[in-house]
């Protein structure tokens, strides 16, 4: 049983596009977060749900909106896609960050 | 505000070498610390931890000490294998249930 799960794996798109990557967790976690993976594999958070509720809204473009339907639920909207949201964006979950990250295995974004 | 600074990359070392990789952090109060390491194509998984001062952290022959009067948290271990080829990194808990991450160290072994 995959306790994080993102959809799609890999996801190649036209500029101008609007997509969505799925994420799941199954661990009961109260928290889940995204975070973007650039091609040096700088780590950088974008945004963390706590029971639906947003808590962190990083500096990101007003293109990308997360929504979450429930606690085991986040989800990426990315709309009007450019070149530089080429990148690996991680979910991840966890109950109290003392305790450490569960990731997912990542969705490469291609825009082309 | 809180930041972790990591060793650049990348290592790369003969199997059965011996490993440091340095992480020195900036924050308040005394945060948590972690090591993560990430496989090739893999999200990121926690390798250990240390959550206060003098604290070692271990796990698969890696071990981290939380130095507080060094502000450092630097990963070994004794003896690499091939298998431990990945990315490293180093973060620490901030405010708000946030990590904050270094900027990763790619470890290559050779055999």
């Amino acid at each position: 049983d995959t306790a994080v799960s993102q959809t799609p794996k890999y996801l190649v798109t036209q500029m101008g596009n609007d997509k969505s990557i799925k994420c799941e967790q199954n661990l009961g976690h109260d928290t889940m977060y995204w975070y973007k993976q650039d091609s040096k594999k700088f780590l950088k958070i974008m945004f963390s749900y706590n029971n639906k509720e947003l808590i962190i809204n990083e500096t990101v473009p007003n293109r990308f909106s997360p929504k979450s339907p429930d606690k085991a639920h986040l989800n990426l909207h990315i709309n009007s896609l450019e070149l530089g949201d080429s990148a690996v964006y991680f979910c991840a979950s966890s109950q109290t960050a003392f305790w450490g990250y569960t990731f997912g295995s990542g969705t490469r974004l291609t825009v082309v | 505000g809180n930041s972790v600074t990591q060793m650049e990359g990348p290592v790369t070392l003969s199997e059965e070498a011996f490993l440091t990789i340095n992480c020195t952090y900036t924050a308040t109060g005394y945060p948590s610390l972690f090591w993560y390491v990430q496989y090739p194509g893999e999200g990121l998984q926690l390798l250990l931890k240390a959550t206060k001062a003098d604290d070692k952290g271990s796990n698969k022959g890696f071990e981290a000490t939380y130095r507080k009067e060094t502000t450092s948290f630097h990963l070994e271990k004794g003896s690499v294998q091939v298998s431990d080829s990945a990315v490293y990194f180093c973060a620490l808990e901030t405010s708000g249930s946030r990590l904050t991450f270094g900027e990763g160290t790619q470890l290559t072994v050779n055999p």
